[in-house]
């Protein structure tokens, strides 16, 4: 059974800071992992999508890694915004789990200007 | 715009009282899926889809039901909703069902049942 853990729970950092948000899947046969952003009262919004063959992601100011044989993968925002102030979710597609998506707790972010 | 639209955004209803979410993505998306997400249990999938006219259960289906009778569409329905179906509800797609595939949101209902 895939489980997913992101650590920690909640974060503040004052603005220009970098953002670094930590994912942990305990099965490594993974087929893809996909950080998304949740503001609140809206949906889920796909940031990075790392396939399973790859080691890192990046778009703008966001890198994510992905070491599969530790199970983790790591989310960094550089020079963070309070506009970045929102939940980061982690989710694995995996076998495990019947190939649907394994969702982490999120991770709450509070950039302060 | 590529985009998963669910409507309604807001519902607060009765318990007993059937009801129906709809979703639709104008992506030709294949694969389609339902989340319900809790604080403290984060998102569980509650029903999918493969393709048209074929859905089966996913984590926590107990309570709902789904059709799939054209590609774009996928509604929830909840046939005697109760307070525990209490929840913010997620639409989801995919271009195909297997594993490479990147998923596509939608804004998210938030359902009370009273």
């Amino acid at each position: 059974k895939q489980e997913v853990t992101q650590i920690p729970a909640a974060l503040s950092v004052p603005e220009g800071e970098n953002l670094v948000l930590n994912c942990s899947f305990t099965d490594s046969a993974i087929y893809n992992l996909q950080w998304f952003r949740q503001d609140p009262g809206k949906g889920l919004t796909s940031l990075l999508l790392i396939q399973s063959s790859q080691r890192e992601q990046t778009s703008g100011r966001l890198n994510a890694s992905l070491d599969k044989s530790s199970g983790r993968s790591t989310l960094y925002i550089a020079a963070s915004q309070p506009g970045d102030s929102a939940t980061y979710l982690c989710a694995v597609r995996s076998s495990a789990a019947g190939n649907k998506l394994t969702f982490g707790g999120g991770t709450r972010v509070l950039v302060k200007p | 715009e590529a985009q998963v639209t669910q409507n309604p955004r807001y519902l607060i209803t009765v318990t007993g009282k059937k009801l129906t979410v709809t979703c639709s993505q104008n992506m030709n998306h294949e694969y389609m899926s339902w989340y319900r997400q809790d604080p403290g249990l984060g998102l569980r999938q509650i029903y999918y889809s493969m393709n048209v006219e074929v859905t089966d259960k996913g984590d926590v289906p107990e309570g709902y039901k789904v059709s799939r009778k054209e590609k774009r569409n996928f509604p929830l329905i909840l046939e005697s909703p109760s307070p525990n179906q209490t929840s913010l509800y997620f639409c989801a797609s995919s271009l195909t069902g297997n594993m490479n595939t990147e998923a596509f949101f939608g804004q998210g209902t938030r359902l009370t049942v009273v």
